[in-house]
């Protein structure tokens, strides 16, 4: 069974930084991209980065570009999001994604979330 | 660009079936997407990934009751004998290489 658990969610102040951690079983980790997605009260889900199985290409939302990197230890089956310059409407709901397979960027897992609050 | 619709909002009763619809931005009615529920206060749940074939495989542990097709640039998620844990948000999601997309997602009131 396929399990995703992040962690490192929590209360940062803007301009803080924040690491998510978000670790997999019960799958070959090495061989799926890795999503992240968010999602506010307000809104529906947000798409936030991807980073290929090898880890080498990542790519970003044009929302968080420059201040979110993704990475992935594929030794420790876990996929990470740097988060900095963090601004209040980063304030979410973070969820890890599991990808279908190579060349399908449809996610077929998910994590049960971990909250991020950014406020003073 | 591409973009997912879905119409912000759908009703049925108990017992009943609904069609939830997302529609692809035009140059992209090929692609393939994935459905996923989110009941509320839970994470989302992968339901489906259906093809522009309208062949669709589900998720481990997903109800008969839910189906999927396609029809051109439009893919459907069918639920049959709707019951009340149905009573969530609906997702459709595709992607092109670097770029995930959600639709806006509709919101399935079960009467």
């Amino acid at each position: 069974e396929v399990q995703l658990v992040e962690s490192g969610g929590g209360l940062v102040q803007p301009g803080g930084s924040l690491r998510l951690s978000c670790g997999a079983s019960g799958f070959t980790f090495r061989n799926y991209a890795m999503s992240w997605v968010r999602q506010t009260p307000e809104k529906g889900l947000e798409w936030v980065s991807v980073i290929t199985d090898s880890g080498g290409s990542t790519y970003y939302a044009d929302s968080v570009k420059g201040r979110f990197t993704i990475s992935r230890d594929n030794s420790k089956n876990t996929v990470y999001l740097q988060m900095n310059s963090l601004r209040a409407e980063d304030t979410a709901a973070y969820y890890c994604a599991k990808e279908w397979g190579r060349g399908t960027g449809l996610f077929d897992s998910w994590g049960q979330g971990t909250r991020v609050t950014v406020s003073s | 660009q591409l973009v997912l619709t879905q119409s912000p909002s759908a009703s049925a009763s108990l017992g009943a079936s609904v069609k939830v619809t997302c529609t692809l931005s035009s140059g992209h009615s090929s692609n393939a997407i994935a459905w996923h529920q989110q009941q509320p206060e839970k994470g989302p749940r992968y339901l489906m990934k259906v093809n522009s074939d309208g062949s669709h495989t589900k998720g481990d542990g997903i109800p008969d009751r839910f189906s999927g097709s396609s029809s051109g640039a439009e893919r459907y998620l069918t639920i049959s004998s709707l019951q009340s844990e149905d009573e969530a948000d609906y997702y459709c999601q595709t992607w092109v290489t670097g770029v995930r997309l959600f639709g806006g997602g509709t919101k399935l009131t079960v009467l």
